[in-house]
């Protein structure tokens, strides 16, 4: 149980454009979600926090209108990159909390999305 | 505001022998605390956790972490360690909004 997709796992795409990624929870509904991105050799940062049905909270620092977060249903949150540039190729985890599975303690974390922008 | 330090960057071990991995944190309140592996190219899987209770916490895949308050540490173990267990290693703190430690990579060496 507690499972949580990603699609895609990975994606290049040209300057300029924008990306979508979505996070899935496969088997349990999931009342908050976050998205947290890695630089190569580093540890994970978080974006941003998402309940279900509200507006998203970013960290110090994450441009709202850069990285977009939807998160529509208990078992889906996307996020977009938007006008993406190299400097936003990096590998982008979601995770996925329940207060019913697991608890509102534990996060169970996607496979993450490596993009990388030409 | 909460922090984790994973003192040791990179671990080397060679299979059958015992491992440790440090972890320390800073936080206001009872912590949460957690340990996650990662291989290359991967998510992160959850190894254990601790809230509260006993302060020895059991694993999956054969580790443990021990909760010392007077240390501020939750140091990971593992008494026999498999070729399989190389991977990088994360301790997190907090529930609302997680910290990583920076990560340990673990290599084992046959």
């Amino acid at each position: 149980g507690a499972v949580v997709s990603q699609h895609p796992s990975r994606v290049i795409c040209k300057s300029g454009t924008s990306v979508k990624i979505e996070c899935r929870s496969l088997d349990f509904q999931a009342t908050t979600m976050f998205w947290y991105r890695q630089f190569p050799k580093q540890s994970l940062m978080l974006m941003a926090t998402s309940n279900e049905g509200s507006k998203a909270t970013y960290e110090q620092g994450v441009e709202k209108d850069k990285f977009l977060i939807n998160h529509a249903s208990l078992t889906l949150s996307t996020l977009t990159v938007t006008s993406a540039h190299p400097e936003d190729s990096s590998f982008y985890i979601c995770s996925a909390r329940s207060p019913v599975t697991g608890g509102m303690d534990t996060q169970y974390f996607g496979p993450g999305t490596r993009l990388t922008v030409l | 505001a909460q922090s984790v330090t994973q003192p040791d960057i990179h671990i080397t071990v060679s299979e059958g022998a015992s491992l440790e991995l440090r972890c320390n944190y800073s936080y206001g309140a009872t912590p949460y605390l957690f340990w996650y592996v990662q291989s290359p190219g991967q998510g992160l899987q959850l190894l254990l956790k601790y809230f509260s209770g006993d302060t020895l916490v059991q694993g999956i895949k054969g580790f443990e972490a021990e909760f010392k308050r007077s240390q501020s540490s939750f140091n990971l173990r593992k008494p026999s360690v498999h070729w399989s267990d190389a991977a990088e290693y994360f301790c997190a703190v907090g529930a609302n909004d997680m910290r990583f430690g920076a990560g340990t990579r673990l290599t084992v060496k046959p």
